[in-house]
């Protein structure tokens, strides 16, 4: 099972680009989301989406957006990377409204100079 | 303001001691929490989870308990091993479903032979 894959794994940026971060599962879960670790601090919400062609924002959604076409697909955009944006990005996964744990991809780690 | 907090940013145990991880909340809306663990350049795995109507759920050598009046839950893990070394995040979700989830800053526990 390949669970939640994210692409790329590294990446740098300069300011003002534009880039998308990729993530896909393979799992039929209706409930995808991305998250920002800096240091020290724990992952925080940037957006979510609850089935195909419905998102919302997280806690940190600013020079971000997403997008749902698809089950399986939930890609991050930046618009115009800031310093600011240099992170690791985790993407999760769950299935339906049930207490059940959000799987994670094993990140991208994204440097803005 | 961090409603999730883990004040311990490290903890060093020797093998085969009871590893306590703690962690404190401040949103009453809080109705589930959970522990994952984090590698390096690896993505959090879920632990184990409680929902607000219980005060104690176990997996093996990992047991968590929730104290609703004192708003703080806390991580067992007996005995530690070496493998157990990495971070360990907690969350929590006020939300049906744990979709968004609110994490703490992670506490890194490092278990010596």
């Amino acid at each position: 099972n390949a669970g939640v894959t994210q692409t790329p794994k590294f990446q740098v940026l300069k300011t003002g680009q534009s880039m998308t971060l990729q993530c896909a599962q393979d799992m039929n879960h209706e409930y995808m989301s991305w998250y920002r670790q800096d240091p020290g601090m724990g992952l925080r919400l940037i957006h979510y989406s609850v089935g195909a062609g419905i998102t919302d924002q997280g806690e940190v959604p600013n020079g971000y957006n997403v997008s749902r076409s698809t089950t399986e697909d939930f890609p991050l955009r930046l618009l115009s990377a800031a310093p600011s944006q240099t992170s690791v990005y985790f993407c999760a996964s769950k299935g339906g409204n049930s207490n059940q744990p959000q799987h994670f991809g094993d990140g991208t780690r994204l440097s803005i100079l | 303001d961090q409603q999730v907090k883990q004040n311990s940013p490290s903890l060093s145990v020797q093998e085969g001691r009871i590893s306590i991880l703690n962690c404190d909340y401040t949103n009453s809306m809080f109705d589930y929490f959970l522990w994952y663990k984090k590698y390096p350049a690896e993505g959090p795995t879920f632990l184990i989870s409680i929902s607000s109507i219980k005060d104690k759920n176990e997996d093996g050598r990992f047991t968590v308990f929730l104290n609703k009046s004192a708003k703080h839950l806390s991580l067992h893990i007996v005995p530690s091993q070496p493998g157990d070394s990495a971070v360990y995040f907690c969350a929590a979700s006020a939300q049906q479903g744990a979709q968004k989830l609110v994490f703490g800053q992670g506490t890194r526990l490092t278990i010596n032979p």
